[in-house]
């Protein structure tokens, strides 16, 4: 089965820093999702990336999938304090289905005024 | 946009008692549905995949007696822990997945926290 590895496991950064999450699979990744997560909340999406290399922004957040597909990282720049949370990397098992959904640990994001 | 709700969003039961969540997509049709758990400081879960007229599909360690599903309709499922027991107490998470220009999506329910006495 696909595991998926992210690291840090907890982020505590100044409001304003730049930012790296990363998410490492054991398998190639055909499909990469990464979720935002408050605490006792449900999922927010904020992107899928399929294709190796591709990268993709929305707003202050891009994340990127390696080459190899085996690796996506997710870039926050100039953070804010609406940034804080729990961001999960989600894979699934093949190219064309975002069904059954494996996820990595999260990464717990604290920003600080 | 697509927009799944549970109902209720938090639950307080005694041991032994059954707790019936439901999971619905309220502006899409979804033939699947998932079901998540998620232990404090710890990731999802996936449960079962839940079929729309047909028997959910469970993951292996979930037990089916314990953790009934039914996919009544096309817009609805729901979870049922039966004889619940304070081990059962978690936050369960539902998805509906529906079809994109990008393939599939899923889209995630805010949750419902299960608190067993």
């Amino acid at each position: 089965s696909q595991e998926l590895e992210q690291s840090p496991q907890s982020l505590i950064v100044q409001e304003g820093k730049n930012l790296t999450i990363n998410c490492t699979s054991s398998k190639t990744l055909y499909g990469l999702y990464w979720y935002k997560q408050k605490y006792g909340e449900g999922l927010i999406f904020l992107m899928m990336l399929q294709k190796g290399g591709e990268e993709k922004s929305h707003e202050k957040i891009t994340a990127k999938l390696d080459e190899k597909k085996q690796q996506s990282s997710l870039h926050i720049t100039a953070s804010q304090p609406s940034h804080a949370g729990i961001y999960l990397c989600g894979a699934g098992p093949q190219e064309t289905s975002g069904s059954r959904l494996t996820f990595g640990e999260g990464t717990q994001l604290t920003v600080n005024p | 946009g697509a927009v799944v709700s549970q109902h209720p969003s938090r639950v307080i039961c005694k041991s032994g008692t059954s707790v019936k969540i439901e999971c619905r997509s309220l502006d899409f049709q979804a033939t699947t549905m998932f079901w998540y758990r998620q232990f404090p400081k710890k990731s999802l879960m996936l449960m079962a995949t839940s079929n729309e007229g047909s028997k959910a599909t469970y993951e292996q360690g979930v037990e089916k007696d314990k953790f009934l599903i039914n996919h009544a309709s096309l817009t609805l499922s729901t979870l049922t822990v039966t004889s619940a027991h304070p081990e059962d107490s978690s936050f369960y998470i539902c998805s509906a997945m529906t079809p994109s220009g990008r393939g599939y999506e899923q889209f995630f329910g805010p949750g419902t926290r299960l608190t067993v006495l």
